[in-house]
């Protein structure tokens, strides 16, 4: 039973490159979710989406964009990579809306 | 607003040692509490919740009791073990809006 998978696991950018993020999760979940992990900080909710279909803004959505491209997939762009998205990236999946959240392993990325 | 401030680390504790990992929250409503744990190279996964007020959640010997009074939910186990090496992430969800608020997280090493 895999989960939720990232990929890929580590990604080093040039500033203004572009990029997405991939997460698949094979529970059959409905809502799936990307944070962001920064030194000192929490993790910060980018994007979600409640159910296939739908897609939110989060606490921090700027500079980036997503797709959910069928009820397993959730992608995450980076149009043009700013060393301040520099980060830890966890996609986490739940069965409904914000309930028990499952996380993927993370996408540690650095933007130069 | 909401926000959940955990203890700094890192902690180091000899195994069988008591561990406290102190949690603190502020928020509006009444809101379910958990404690999440990210074991090296993994994703994060929920440890233990707690719901309502003097509610004890509690898992693989960690127990956390939701203190109304203090707004605390401070994490325990009373003899950890070198598996217990790993972050830990306190964490709050509104029951208005319905959204997670997570700590910095607290990076326990046991050593033998």
């Amino acid at each position: 039973n895999a989960g939720v998978t990232q990929t890929p696991k580590f990604q080093v950018l040039k500033t203004g490159q572009s990029m997405t993020l991939q997460c698949a999760q094979d529970m059959n979940h409905n809502s799936m979710y990307w944070y962001r992990q920064d030194p000192g900080m929490g993790l910060r909710l980018i994007y979600y989406s409640a159910s296939e279909g739908t897609t939110d803004k989060g606490e921090v959505p700027n500079g980036y964009n997503v797709s959910r491209l069928n009820k397993r997939e959730f992608s995450l762009r980076l149009e043009s990579a700013a060393p301040s998205q520099t980060s830890v990236y966890f996609c986490a999946s739940s069965w409904d809306f914000n309930e028990k959240l499952f996380f993927g392993s993370g996408t540690q990325l650095s933007v130069l | 607003g909401n926000s959940v401030t955990q203890m700094e680390g890192p902690v180091t504790l000899s195994e069988e040692a008591f561990l406290t990992i102190n949690c603190t929250y502020t928020a509006t409503g009444y809101p379910s509490l958990f404690w999440y744990v990210q074991y090296p190279g993994e994703g994060l996964q929920l440890l233990l919740k707690a719901t309502k007020a003097d509610d004890k959640g509690s898992n693989k010997g960690f127990e956390a009791t939701y203190r109304k009074e203090t707004t605390s939910f401070h994490l325990e186990k009373g003899s950890v073990q070198v598996s217990d090496s790993a972050v830990y992430f306190c964490a709050l969800r509104t029951n208005t809006g319905n959204q997670f608020y997570f700590g910095t997280g607290t990076s326990l090493t046991v050593i033998p």
